[in-house]
């Protein structure tokens, strides 16, 4: 089992949906949830996180960490097709050194 | 745009040759990671370095190698290519190993043909 589960889609949604991503992790010990935005041939620019367990909201965007799942969300509000992108899920590993990765879910908006 | 700047832009290698990919950190930041992300994957933590010296290092073989300068900036050096190691290769710089305050930079896309 890999430490970080992200379903890699692709998601295509209208424009002016609620979009819902979503990642599961088998490390209880996690700490630091993080979301990435990337766009084709860029490098990940990140987009907020999370500490502990709870909800943070930035904007259009809402993370939440339900811990006792080992389950975190994203929610993009009134996507635009602006946010068309792979999105990627992160957790800061034990040591504090290394960020590990989903897969990366590609959402694709139209308008 | 982050101010981590990465080069080159691309690369073609042929299997068996060595690599050397550079990496420049934003201004202020003190630590350099690096990272492989093959197609359709998520980015895979290769080593990090603080202060020039190996301050962690991700499931990858002794022919992934790096140095820090004195500057801030990084190598990432890869010796014996093999097909497999077709990636884009990421680096990352930050203050002190703070992580929720780390930069990408673009990546290099390496082909090893």
């Amino acid at each position: 089992q890999k430490e970080v589960e992200q379903d890699p889609g692709p998601l295509s949604v209208p424009e002016g949906a609620i979009v819902s991503l979503n990642c599961t992790y088998s490390n209880s010990a996690f700490q630091y949830f993080m979301w990435y935005r990337q766009y084709s041939r860029k490098g990940p620019e990140l987009l907020m996180y999370t500490y502990s367990s709870g909800n943070k909201e930035d904007g259009r965007f809402t993370a939440q960490v339900d811990k006792s799942s080992k389950y975190i969300s994203l929610f993009i509000r009134d996507s635009q097709p602006s946010d068309s992108a792979t999105y990627l899920c992160a957790m800061i590993d034990q040591a504090g050194t290394a960020l590990i990765f989903g897969k990366g879910t590609t959402l694709s908006v139209s308008s | 745009e982050t101010g981590v700047t990465q080069s080159p832009t691309h690369l073609i290698k042929t299997r068996g040759q060595q690599v050397t990919l550079r990496c420049s950190s934003q201004s202020g930041h003190n630590t350099v990671s690096w990272y492989q992300q093959a197609l359709g994957q998520g980015p895979q933590f290769i080593f990090q370095y603080y202060r020039e010296e190996e301050n962690g290092r991700g499931n990858f073989p002794p022919r992934f190698s790096g140095l820090q300068f004195p500057n801030y900036s990084s190598e990432l050096n890869v010796n014996a290519l093999e097909l497999d190691d077709s990636a884009l290769y990421l680096c990352a710089s930050s203050f002190d190993s703070q992580l929720t305050e780390a930069f990408f930079g673009q990546g290099t896309r390496l082909t090893v043909v």
